[in-house]
């Protein structure tokens, strides 16, 4: 959906580095969503950010995973020494009055 | 906690063919039910919704009725097309749910063959 921004859709990284993947709501929407979408699987929530703020991130792996939604510029998922089992579609969704709208999503592969 | 369990697939339905993809789901609070599409390489779509008991959402010609007694939301379609090749997800949103989350089944890929 052209109104809410993923960067990159396709991300290639080595064990051990480190993958950013953004997220730019639609405009005037403050409430971003993260999930993964493992191969042949569902997604499944991760975090719910407002600006400043992390509300809920019970879905978010105790370690590596971190998330970020600044006053000002795009939400930030980063995973830290990425490991194969990270692969997996990475998606934002933004919540507004006209409910949930999804990206693109980002596709992480490590190699 | 929440669940959804759809249908698994694959499914391959000729054209024109009657569609149903099955949902059912438990919930810990009065949830709001979706059905979302994926098409290859893209994002999740919204394809249709309902918010309370008895309500029937309707788009491109799919329907689904929220059933409170069977906690169902089955997807429907009279008469599938080629271009409806997808991965149909359904989803809910409990009210119970503080951050509103959605929680999603595992997908159904459908495939429509001239």
């Amino acid at each position: 959906n052209a109104g809410v921004m993923q960067n990159p859709r396709h991300l290639v990284r080595r064990r051990g580095q480190e993958a950013r993947l953004r997220c730019s709501p639609m405009k005037g929407h403050s409430h971003v969503y993260w999930y993964r979408q493992l191969p042949e699987e569902g997604l499944k929530f991760m975090v719910y950010l407002q600006k400043e703020n992390i509300i809920d991130e019970s879905g978010m792996p105790k370690e590596r995973f971190s998330a970020e939604f600044p006053k000002e510029g795009p939400s930030i998922l980063r995973i830290q020494q990425v490991v194969r089992g990270d692969s997996a579609a990475y998606f934002c969704a933004s919540w507004g009055s006209e409910g949930y709208t999804f990206g693109s999503g980002t596709r992480l592969t490590v190699v | 906690g929440d669940s959804v369990t759809q249908m698994e697939g694959p499914v391959t339905l000729s054209e024109e063919a009657f569609l149903t993809i099955n949902c059912t789901y438990t919930a810990t609070g009065y949830p709001s039910l979706f059905w979302y599409v994926q098409y290859p390489g893209e994002g999740l779509q919204l394809l249709l919704k309902a918010t309370k008991a008895d309500d029937k959402g309707s788009n491109k010609g799919f329907e689904a009725t929220y059933r409170k007694e069977t906690t169902s939301f089955h997807l429907e379609k009279g008469s599938v097309q080629v271009s409806d090749s997808a991965v149909y997800f359904c989803a809910l949103r409990d009210s119970g749910a503080g951050s509103y989350q959605l929680t999603f089944g595992k997908g159904t890929k459908l495939s429509v063959i001239p």
